[in-house]
């Protein structure tokens, strides 16, 4: 499975768009990258899933440029509630299963 | 639909104890996983089950860790005896049939933590 690097933390203000990009300069051909939130004392939960253009859905959108080794997860007007750590992943179909490789994930933080 | 859902929330108990967590996933979800998470670590892959097989169990850390899931439906993790590196968060995840296309999306549960004292 592809390594993924993203920052740490973030920091924003309610009503901001905030844009996180994770880079995966390894990912393989038959990769998807997907991103899951997770709030404290939760599990994390499933935002998005995309493999290349964009993706959008009634949580976020997705940015994937045509090289692939980047994307870019955007959150519009976050709110209080958005405040959470967000984690990219990257694994390959039909083979994933469900063996998923976290890294540190970013630390949003959103200010009132 | 209910979620996935772990028992106990929290656990606290003395080194060398045993617990068990037990997990309950989405009905229907013939994968389940297990994940945890130790202090300032990373969540890291436990194990895999489809139905009542394990698939996949190279995460588990030694063999005083014991994953069941009899009749395919609730898993358990049994942690015997328990050490003070044990402790963190549990998590138990579960999905469908692995996708034709997409990677597989799992549902989580909120966690059982366990404390080792």
């Amino acid at each position: 499975l592809a390594k993924t690097t993203q920052p740490i933390s973030m920091d924003s203000y309610e009503g901001q768009e905030v844009n996180i990009t994770c880079s995966h300069n390894n990912i393989a051909t038959n990769d998807y990258i997907t991103w899951y939130q997770q709030f404290p004392s939760q599990g994390p939960r499933f935002i998005i899933q995309g493999y290349k253009t964009k993706v959008t859905n009634e949580v976020a959108s997705l940015f994937i440029p045509a090289d692939r080794k980047s994307s870019t997860l955007s959150l519009p007007r976050v709110s209080l509630s958005d405040t959470a750590v967000y984690y990219c992943l990257v694994g390959d179909t039909p083979s994933n299963t469900g063996k998923l490789i976290f890294g540190q994930g970013t630390t949003l933080q959103v200010k009132p | 639909e209910a979620g996935v859902t772990q028992f106990p929330s929290h656990s606290v108990i003395e080194k060398g104890q045993t617990v068990t967590l037990r997990c309950d996933p989405i009905s229907g979800h013939d994968n389940l996983y297990w994940y945890r998470r130790v202090m300032g670590k990373e969540i890291k892959f436990l194990l895999h089950f489809v139905k009542e097989s394990k698939q996949d169990e190279s995460g588990m850390p030694n063999n005083r860790f014991l994953a069941e899931r009899t009749g395919g439906t609730y898993s358990t993790l049994k942690v015997q005896p328990a050490e003070l590196e044990d402790s963190g968060v549990y998590f138990c995840a579960s999905s469908t049939p692995i996708a034709v296309s997409g990677a597989n999306v799992l549902t989580f549960g909120a966690g059982s933590r366990l404390t080792v004292l």
